[in-house]
């Protein structure tokens, strides 16, 4: 089956710290990604859809200047905090979908296991 | 726009009993809906889907079936274990969600107790 893996699985940093979460899609090829966040007992909350070769779509609310992400390939998405604060620790999911079928919305999405990030 | 509402938790049962969690939606148009389970410390796992109305899910002893007329995608299993312990999220896909992104309920956390 379709495999993302996201790395690392917990961070754990000063604040002021720049931390880089890497989601990669190991059989198949993926065009958009997906970031959330989550907060404890809470559902996902979608941050921004990553688009490979150009600028991601980010949620209302959400800082781009914040959380940077980069889709440089098919298979590669990356997700930066900088300068991360104490109010940014929590749990970051990245998703993606499969291509194969022109990955449409009847595709479903393949979940990393998530980075939970604590800011000190 | 395209909404997704599940029955609030926590479930708690006793090994083997039977599970429901209800799930229905708002869609403009006739979405896919999927069910996803998450264990405690993970991403998301799929765990069944649906694509058009009448559509029946099924994996791992759980089903959902694709109801257009209640507009609902409820999710079952004839027996519960202890191991099923997660929650439990409910989502909904559609070409009319911007960017292709899912739609989420709020998740059910089930707590099966031996």
């Amino acid at each position: 089956g379709a495999v993302v893996s996201q790395h690392p699985s917990r961070v754990i940093c000063k604040s002021g710290t720049s931390v880089k979460i890497e989601c990669r899609s190991l059989d198949f090829q993926a065009t958009t990604m997906f970031w959330y966040r989550q907060f404890p007992k809470q559902s996902l909350m979608l941050m921004a859809t990553s688009n490979e070769g150009s600028k991601a779509t980010y949620e209302q609310g959400v800082e781009k200047d914040k959380f940077l992400i980069n889709h440089a390939s098919l298979t590669l998405s990356t997700l930066t905090v900088t300068s991360a604060h104490p109010e940014d620790s929590s749990f970051y999911i990245c998703s993606a979908r499969d291509q194969e079928g022109g990955g449409s919305y009847n595709q479903p999405q393949h979940f990393g296991d998530g980075t939970r990030l604590s800011i000190l | 726009g395209n909404s997704v509402t599940q029955m609030e938790g926590p479930v708690t049962l006793s090994e083997e009993a039977f599970l429901t969690i209800n799930c229905t939606y708002t869609a403009t148009e006739y979405p896919s809906l999927f069910w996803y389970v998450q264990y405690p410390g993970e991403g998301l796992q799929l765990l069944l889907k649906a694509t058009k109305a009448d559509d029946k899910g099924s994996n791992k002893g759980f089903e959902a079936t694709y109801r257009k007329e209640t507009t609902s995608f409820h999710l079952e299993k004839g027996s519960v274990q202890v191991s099923d312990s997660a929650v439990y999220f409910c989502a909904l896909g559609s070409h009319y969600n911007q960017g292709g992104k899912l739609i989420f309920g709020q998740g059910t956390e089930l707590s099966v107790k031996p």
